[in-house]
Parts: structure tokens; C-alpha cells; sequence
């Protein structure tokens, strides 16, 4: 069972580039997310998509974009990097039903932004 | 989504009982009580949920009190694996704006002695 597949798990950029954070899920799950997490902190909710074609922000959703072409796929879009942006990115699905919101999650891509 | 309040940290002896607590007194009626934990540098990993009845399964127990403003997760045998991040979330389901949110707080950092 692959459940989240994040990639890359590492990544470095320069302040300015842009990239995009890949991640998959094989559950067949309607509900995905995107967090991030800086050392030290808890997780802090960017954006999240409650279906294919349905986005909406999260708490610190400004610097980054996403879309929900797919149930399958929920990639996060980094616009121009800034060392702000240095952190932990997890993502995670749940099947978000009324009785479960049980989310999984990815492995996590660590970006530094130099 | 209601407001938790945990302790910022726990210890715990290795084979004893850990008892986790969360205070949620703003819930209301239809918002469910969820815990996870996060091992150092890893996803976050489901626990266990529940919404007024007390709920056990492989990992844990869920105790909510009669009034739900408050729950205790318990980890019946604590063992040096359980070292790590608890988070207590309570959130609301469908019918509301918040749809599809789960926020984390700073959550307890529980340490399993030997």
C-alpha cells in the first residue's frame, strides 16, 4: 500500500524560485491537505481541497497555490520561495466521511530556501 | 472548531500508564474529539476519535467526560516508542464553513522514561 506519497524529501532553493510539491494519494480519499511545520512548532494548515475542483486556505495559505485536478493528486505550488518558507511540508488525506476525518499523511518534504 | 488546551509536556514511566489530558469547554454538539501523535520528524499518525461515547481500539483509550469539555487519551502500557507529540483536535463536520479544516495545536510532548 503507497497511502501519501510525497516528493521530493528534500529540496533546496534559492530566495525567488518557484517549485511544486508533489503529492499523491492511492485511497481513493476526497479530502487533502497541505501543512507545514517549523522547528520547534506545531502543524499549521495552508490549504486543503474537499473534492477534484474544490480548494479553499488554510491558516498561512499566502506564498503558495494549489489545485485539485484529480482526486488522486494535490500539488503545492511555491510561487517565488523566501527564507520564510524554510520548513517541513506534510501532506494528508482523509476519507471525509461525518464519522471520519481520520487523516493520513505523507513523510514530508523538508525545503530550505537559501 | 473549539479550542484545546493540553499540557505542554509530560513524563511518563515505561510500563506504566500515560494519561494524556485535553480541555475543549468551547465544544459543541456535533464536533468530534481527536488525537494523534508524531514521532520525532515523522508524519503525524492517527490515534483515535470519538464524539461522547469512550472509545478504545489497539493503541489507546479515548475517556470524554459527560459534559465533553474535556477528554483524556490513555495509553494503557507506555512504552520508549511512545516518546512524542500528542495533539488533541476537536472540529466540526459538514454544515459549517469550516468544512474539511483540522487545526493542530502546540499539542504535549510526552517522554517515556526507562
Amino acid at each position: 500500500n503507497a497511502g501519501v506519497t510525497q516528493t521530493p524529501k528534500f529540496q533546496v532553493l534559492k530566495t525567488g524560485q518557484s517549485m511544486t510539491l508533489q503529492c499523491a494519494q492511492d485511497m481513493n480519499h476526497e479530502y487533502m491537505s497541505w501543512y507545514r511545520q517549523d522547528p520547534g512548532m506545531g502543524l499549521r494548515l495552508i490549504h486543503y481541497s474537499v473534492g477534484a475542483g474544490i480548494t479553499d486556505q488554510g491558516e498561512v495559505p499566502n506564498g503558495y497555490n494549489v489545485s485539485r485536478s484529480t482526486t488522486e493528486d494535490f500539488p503545492l505550488r511555491l510561487l517565488s520561495a523566501a527564507p520564510s518558507q524554510t520548513s517541513v511540508y506534510f501532506c494528508a488525506s482523509s476519507p471525509g466521511t461525518p464519522d471520519n476525518e481520520k487523516l493520513f499523511f505523507g513523510s514530508g518534504t523538508q525545503l530550505s530556501v537559501l | 472548531d473549539a479550542k484545546t488546551t493540553q499540557p505542554t509536556s509530560m513524563d511518563c514511566a515505561e510500563g506504566r500508564a500515560a494519561n494524556l489530558p485535553c480541555n475543549h469547554s468551547t465544544i459543541s454538539g456535533n464536533e468530534y474529539v481527536y488525537w494523534y501523535r508524531q514521532i520525532h520528524s515523522q508524519g503525524p499518525q492517527y490515534i483515535i476519535h470519538g464524539l461522547k461515547n469512550n472509545e478504545t481500539n489497539e493503541m489507546a483509550s479515548l475517556i470524554i467526560t459527560e459534559d465533553r469539555k474535556s477528554s483524556t487519551l490513555i495509553l494503557p502500557h507506555a512504552t520508549l516508542r511512545d516518546t512524542a507529540v500528542y495533539y488533541c483536535i476537536v472540529r466540526s463536520f459538514h454544515g459549517s464553513s469550516n468544512t474539511g479544516k483540522l487545526i493542530f495545536g502546540q499539542g504535549t510532548t510526552l517522554q517515556v522514561k526507562p
